[in-house]
């Protein structure tokens, strides 16, 4: 059966400190993979997404980038993390078409100081 | 524009009770709607997908209605337990790109 891994679960960072999270899918090929943001009482926001390896699409302009060195493997990264960068990031992966169904990772609340 | 707007934001019921929570969207063109399961802190799951064709789509005691001349849905949960108590989010699909609208999400809390 598929899983996804996100880690951490949580994350407290400093102003102007670097930041990598990853994701990894098992049990699957060539997903297509996602991050989202959440932020509280807001609907979720598709940050990038990818449709295979070193393939990104970035959907708002930002302070972050991604990357996607592995088939099953996707790496959310900032330089510097700005204040506006907290909140509640989610990885998810999907099959087939980018509209189908989504399976999410449990999450990483990034609180930046 | 694109939207999904989700009623209520938040909602109090008692164990064992129903409850009906709603989703009008603006999505244009629709492709399919999905309900969305999301426990504090962790990742939403998926209850219920339906396309343009489907009127009402069952999981277990949940149940979803889709009408869409309206564009209105609903998520119509049955005898409710402590372990519904999550946000539930409507989530609709533009067919032009598959593009992804995200509703707020309905906080339901179960009381006993």
């Amino acid at each position: 059966s598929q899983t996804i891994h996100q880690w951490p679960a949580t994350l407290v960072q400093p102003v102007g400190s670097p930041l990598s999270l990853e994701c990894t899918v098992e049990g699957t090929s060539n997903p297509n993979l996602y991050w989202y943001r959440q932020a509280a009482g807001r609907g979720l926001q598709l940050l990038f997404y990818s449709v295979g390896i070193g393939q990104i699409s970035s959907e708002v302009p930002q302070n972050l980038s991604a990357s996607r060195p592995q088939d099953r493997q996707f790496i959310l990264s900032s330089k510097k993390l700005l204040l506006s960068d907290s909140g509640f990031y989610l990885c998810a992966w999907s099959v087939g078409g980018l509209g189908e169904k989504l399976f999410f990772g449990s999450g990483t609340q990034l609180s930046v100081l | 524009k694109n939207q999904v707007e989700q009623s209520p934001q938040s909602l109090i019921i008692l164990e064992g009770k129903n409850c009906t929570l709603q989703c009008n969207y603006t999505v244009s063109p629709f492709s399919n709607l999905r309900w969305y399961k999301q426990d504090t802190g962790r990742g939403p799951v998926s209850l219920t997908i339906m396309t343009f064709s489907e009127n009402t789509k069952s999981n277990g005691r949940y149940t979803a209605t889709l009408d869409a001349d309206t564009k209105q849905s609903s998520l119509h949960i049955t005898a409710s337990q402590l372990s519904d108590s999550a946000s539930y989010i409507c989530v609709v699909s533009a067919r032009s790109n598959y593009q992804l609208i995200w509703g707020a999400g309905t906080k339901l809390i179960i009381k006993p």
